[in-house]
């Protein structure tokens, strides 16, 4: 079945910094994966749809220059947390699929603590 | 807008009871419906679906039935496990955006 991978699983980073997260399909190809946040003990909520080759489309509300998406390639994209702060301390979860009517596969997700 | 309402939970039940978690959802047109599992620590796992009215999603003892007259998809389990302990989640999907609901932890006892 599609499986997809999601690196790293945990992260802590300082205020300030960037962090990248990856998102992986390992075993199809991907024109289209998408950005979740989920807040403790609360529901997913999309931030973003990452088209590949083309810019994301971002959720109502989202900053899109502080939550950067790549789609570079089939298999790969990238939500880079720019200028990290408290605030966006969250856990942050991709997900992939190949469309129609079958659901999309979701990757492990990725812990982010900003100190 | 679209979207989901599930139960809150949480929802501590004792080994080999059984399990309802209500969803219901609103949303223009036919979406298809899903329920997914996380568990702590872990991405979601898709549990089961169903693509119209009337469908039966189904797998590992789990069941849901796609209401379309009283717009719900209750999640059922004749008979829980410990190993079923997670936080389960009601999602409706249109054409590619997921909704879902604000999820339901489940606790079993045993």
């Amino acid at each position: 079945g599609a499986v997809v991978s999601q690196h790293p699983s945990w992260v802590i980073c300082k205020s300030g910094t960037s962090v990248k997260i990856e998102c992986r399909s390992l075993d199809f190809q991907a024109t289209t994966m998408f950005w979740y946040r989920q807040f403790p003990k609360q529901s997913l909520m999309l931030m973003a749809t990452s088209n590949e080759g083309s810019k994301a489309t971002y959720e109502q509300g989202v900053e899109k220059d502080k939550f950067l998406i790549n789609h570079a390639s089939l298999t790969l994209s990238t939500l880079t947390v720019t200028s990290a702060h408290p605030e966006d301390s969250s856990f942050y979860i991709c997900s992939a699929g190949v469309g129609g009517y079958q659901g999309y596969t979701f990757g492990s997700g990725t812990r982010l603590t900003v100190v | 807008g679209d979207s989901v309402t599930q139960m809150e939970g949480p929802v501590t039940l004792s080994e080999e009871a059984f399990l309802t978690i209500n969803c219901t959802y609103t949303a223009t047109g036919y979406p298809s419906l899903f329920w997914y599992v996380q568990y702590p620590g872990e991405g979601l796992q898709l549990l089961l679906k169903a693509t119209k009215a009337d469908d039966k999603g189904s797998n590992k003892g789990f069941e849901a039935t796609y209401r379309k007259e009283t717009t719900s998809f209750h999640l059922e389990k004749g008979s829980v496990q410990v190993s079923d302990s997670a936080v389960y989640f009601c999602a409706s999907r249109g054409t590619y955006k997921y909704i879902f609901g604000t999820g339901t932890r489940l606790k079993v006892l045993a």
